[in-house]
């Protein structure tokens, strides 16, 4: 069963430009939650998506946002960057039945924003 | 106060020793609690669950949850140097579809052979 794919694995970016990074859940799963790491804050949770729907959201501003396709596949977009966008965005998949947390988290790989 | 409360360590402990790593949470409607291994430079890993008070062994983990005191832990024992990473808890909420997981900020696990 393949896991979660999450493209690119590395960006680097120029403040005041916007990205879009992308996430394909495992099969089968609904939901797909986007975090993001960095060392000084830990994990802090952008939003979820089931079934197309945004069904939670963080405390970010709205330079962040997202989608689902009809497939499940995700994408993020941060616009107007600043440096401190700088951190490893991670894609987390579940099945999404019950609690939005209820059963765990399958993360991708990560994508590694780098803004410059 | 963070909804999800971790020493960051680093816990150092020798080999084929237990590790024990502690985790408290705020709200007490939390019903999933989970412990992740993420090694430097990797994403995040799930190696246990636990919803119910008590323990749950796995291998060589161990979860424990105590609601009332609002407590998860994870015992690793015959702690090996593959074991090093840092350790992260989350917790879901009791509101069905309303609630992300919640992270600790992670317990770094360094175990000396």
């Amino acid at each position: 069963k393949a896991g979660v794919t999450q493209t690119p694995r590395y960006l680097i970016k120029t403040r005041g430009q916007q990205v879009t990074l992308s996430c394909s859940p495992i099969s089968g799963h609904r939901s797909v939650s986007w975090y993001q790491q960095t060392p000084g804050q830990g994990l802090q949770f952008l939003f979820e998506y089931f079934s197309e729907t945004q069904r939670n959201k963080g405390n970010f501003p709205g330079r962040f946002s997202g989608r689902q396709f009809s497939n499940s596949r995700s994408e993020m977009n941060v616009s107007t960057l600043e440096l401190g966008d700088s951190a490893l965005y991670l894609c987390a998949s579940s099945s999404g039945q019950g609690a939005a947390g209820a059963y765990g988290y399958t993360f991708g790989s990560g994508t590694r924003l780098t803004v410059v | 106060q963070k909804e999800v409360e971790q020493n960051s360590g680093p816990l150092s402990v020798p080999e084929g020793a237990i590790a024990s790593l502690n985790c408290t949470y705020s709200d007490r409607g939390s019903q999933s609690f989970f412990w992740y291994r993420q090694y430097s430079g990797k994403s995040p890993e799930l190696i246990m669950s636990i919803y119910s008070n008590g323990d749950k062994e796995d291998g060589r983990f161990t979860a424990q949850l105590n609601k009332a005191s609002q407590y998860v832990s994870l015992l690793i024992r015959d702690s090996q140097p593959s074991d090093s990473a840092t350790y992260l808890c989350a917790v879901g909420g009791a509101d069905t579809g309303r609630r992300a997981l919640t992270f600790g900020s992670g317990t770094r696990l360094q175990v000396q052979p």
